[in-house]
């Protein structure tokens, strides 16, 4: 079956950088891309890019352009989201999302990681 | 890119119908027949409920429906149940440089 695991909760504070993995398994990793969305504690849901996991092939929204940078690991079907420049506005749960290529709706959604940043 | 606009919440009795409205604008819902709606329950992540305006995913139950008319597109829950209060997020490609887009989210209460 398909599954999307994700990293553990993060405690960062402003300025810094967080990483967050999200390995796939269950289906062939290349076949799909993978997108990122967030929600803040009480908000609703913000889409922040994807990944092609064919050819890595990204495409970020503007809000997070030149912030954040999403990256995948072939040999281990694990994608990766790194967010940089850390305030208190980035805390939030983070899904990794997959799509099935061109289909342009997300099927199955990680657990979620939250990041809390904090001074 | 704003968020699609939804009612903040949405409430019926068990076995009544509502619907949920999404509306974006003649750039996302209104150019693409790619909305999707998604069933959030408290702590969890969400579920795909339906895809491409009006296509139901496996598994999920027939009382969900979707339709777009214009601008605006629409969540239908038929038969409501408790297990259906949860929030309801809309989404619509864009086709711009931020190709994706959700909606504000509704809160389903079933009285």
């Amino acid at each position: 079956q398909v599954q999307l695991v994700q990293s553990g909760a993060e405690v960062k504070k402003p300025g810094d950088s967080v990483k967050v993995s999200c390995k796939a398994s269950g289906y062939t990793f290349t076949t799909y891309y993978m997108h990122w969305v967030r929600q803040a504690p009480g908000q609703g849901l913000e889409w922040m890019g994807l990944i092609n996991l064919s050819d890595g092939s990204i495409d970020y929204a503007d809000k997070f352009q030149g912030r954040v940078t999403m990256t995948r690991d072939t040999s281990t079907s694990t994608v990766y989201m790194d967010l940089s420049s850390l305030t208190s506005e980035d805390t939030a749960v983070y899904h990794c999302v997959r799509e099935s290529s061109g289909l342009k709706n997300f099927d199955y959604w990680g657990q979620g990681t939250l990041v809390t940043v904090s001074s | 890119q704003s968020a699609l606009t939804q009612p903040a919440s949405v409430s019926g009795s068990p076995g009544q119908s509502i619907t949920i409205s999404c509306t974006g604008t003649s750039s996302d819902v209104g150019a693409y027949n790619y909305v999707s709606w998604y069933q959030q329950h408290p702590g969890k992540a969400p579920q795909l409920m339906i895809y491409d305006v009006s296509n139901r995913p496996s598994g999920v139950s027939n009382r969900f429906s979707g339709s777009k008319s214009g601008n605006t597109a629409s969540l239908t829950i038929s038969g409501l149940q408790a297990e259906d209060e949860a929030d309801y997020y809309c989404n619509s490609y864009t086709g711009s440089s931020t190709p994706y887009v959700f909606g504000s989210g509704t809160k389903v209460t079933v009285l």
